[in-house]
């Protein structure tokens, strides 16, 4: 199974940029990746995903490296409310069954 | 607020007990997933059903078993509780526009957890 790898922590100040980077060197054509956060004491949600191209939402930009072995989540202006833990996951949709494999997550800490 | 609702919140027990676990999804969701949450397994995906059907299996144990019902209402059964089977467990839910094929084109809602202490 494809595996990411991901800084466990991160730190940023309020209002500035936050590049988080996920590793996934063994990614393969038909992987997805996805960007699920969980704040403090609440369940994940979902942020953004893409397969090739750069991706574009109102929370985030996801930007995939052109071999697709890494990608990274960025935060325009990081404000407190972002301080979360992010997770990197991969999809593989093989037919009808699947495999998800998660990253261990990076902490982001947002100073103001 | 997801529109996820899990219950019970929290829920303590022993070992070798049985519990179960319930979970809506949002009105009109038909794909319910449930995951696992501890502090040194990370988070992990259990099961996912789509509209009754077992959709896929992720890292769920043989002890545990999960049902969708045909209101869309999912349970999760854990069977022969563990010490190690303490931890939060999430209910997620999504439209399912594509049939469960490809549940992860669906955007999931989280529920807020039930917290399982097995003691």
């Amino acid at each position: 199974d494809a595996k990411t790898t991901q800084p466990n922590s991160m730190e940023s100040n309020e209002e500035e940029p936050v590049h988080l980077p996920c590793n996934h060197s063994t990614i393969s054509g038909t992987d997805y990746i996805h960007w699920y956060r969980q704040l403090p004491s609440q369940g994940p949600e979902y942020v953004i995903h893409g397969l090739t191209s750069n991706v574009n939402n109102r929370m985030a930009s996801l930007a995939i490296a052109e071999d697709r072995k890494s990608s990274t989540l960025i935060l325009h202006r990081a404000t407190l409310r972002d301080a979360a833990v992010y997770y990197c996951i991969l999809l593989n949709s093989g037919g009808s069954n699947y495999k998800l494999t998660f990253g261990k997550g990076t902490l982001l800490t947002v100073n103001p | 607020d997801s529109g996820v609702t899990q219950t019970p919140k929290h829920l303590i027990t022993a070992t070798g007990q049985r519990v179960t676990l319930r979970c809506s999804p949002r009105s009109g969701d038909l794909s319910v997933y449930w995951y696992q949450q501890s502090l040194d397994q990370g988070l992990q995906f259990l099961i996912h059903y789509y509209n009754g059907e077992e959709r896929a299996k992720g890292n769920i144990l043989e002890r545990f078993s999960a049902q969708q019902f045909p209101d869309l209402h999912s349970e999760l059964n854990l069977s022969s509780l563990e010490l190690g089977d303490s931890a939060l467990y999430f209910c997620a839910s999504s439209e399912g526009l594509t049939g469960g094929a490809l549940p992860w084109w669906d955007t999931q809602y989280f529920g807020p957890g039930t917290r399982l202490t097995v003691l």
